[in-house]
């Protein structure tokens, strides 16, 4: 399987608290693309960083990228409860196939 | 409105039965997918297809068939052969003028009764 691997599984963190998750991931990439899942619906694209960058911005949503470690990193700052979701990486190869990680379970604590 | 439609949302099937999930775009997207979701795990991709008339198999194809007939269009059916079905599935679509990105359905509740 080329799915990949998201840490930590779960996280628990209070509002206005930053959340960090990593993807680490087996294949090489055209781009790495970060998605969001609230519970029982589908995901929807959040980010989309290609393998010539090392970070992105995008609002309170800050995406690394380091090929040579084939890995990512997502960080949501000033968490709002609304953030509460499961957040998956997807790496995209050049023939435009999808592999999504295992997901990042967060919760944010009003 | 512009979008994935999946239907039904939530399907039950008898063992022995095959059933199939409906997967309509109207993006106009070349490229189509079915993922399935088990509780608190990620997505494994079960077929593509990358133009009509054309499909391949992804990580966990067995006991699953698709067609591509027309672009819009991207059924699933799951058939005795699976095993386990009882899944929550994704269905999805892609094209370079979406740059690459990926729009999802809403999804099926399929449980095997």
């Amino acid at each position: 399987s080329q799915q990949g691997e998201e840490d930590p599984q779960a996280l628990s963190i209070q509002e206005g608290e930053n959340a960090t998750m990593n993807c680490s991931y087996k294949t090489s990439i055209n781009n790495l693309q970060w998605y969001r899942q609230n519970s029982g619906r589908g995901l929807v694209h959040l980010i989309l960083i290609r393998s010539n960058e090392r970070e992105k911005h995008s609002g309170r949503l800050r995406v690394t990228l380091d090929t040579s470690k084939k890995s990512s990193s997502l960080l949501i700052t000033a968490s709002r409860a609304a953030d509460t979701a499961s957040y998956f990486c997807a790496t995209v190869t050049t023939g435009n196939q999808f592999y999504f990680g295992t997901g990042t379970s967060l919760t944010v604590i009003p | 409105d512009g979008g994935i439609t999946q239907s039904p949302k939530y399907l039950f099937r008898k063992e022995g039965q095959n059933v199939t999930l409906s997967c309509e775009q109207n993006l106009n997207h070349d490229a189509m997918y079915w993922y399935r979701q088990d509780p608190g795990q990620g997505l494994r991709l079960i077929y593509y297809s990358q133009i009509v008339n054309d499909f391949q198999k992804g990580d966990i194809a067995e006991g699953y068939s698709v067609s591509r007939e027309k672009k819009e269009s991207f059924p699933l059916t799951v058939t005795s052969a699976q095993k386990n079905p009882t899944a929550f599935y994704l269905c999805a679509s892609s094209d370079r003028s979406s740059g690459n990105t990926i729009y999802f359905g809403e999804g099926s509740w399929l449980t095997v009764v």
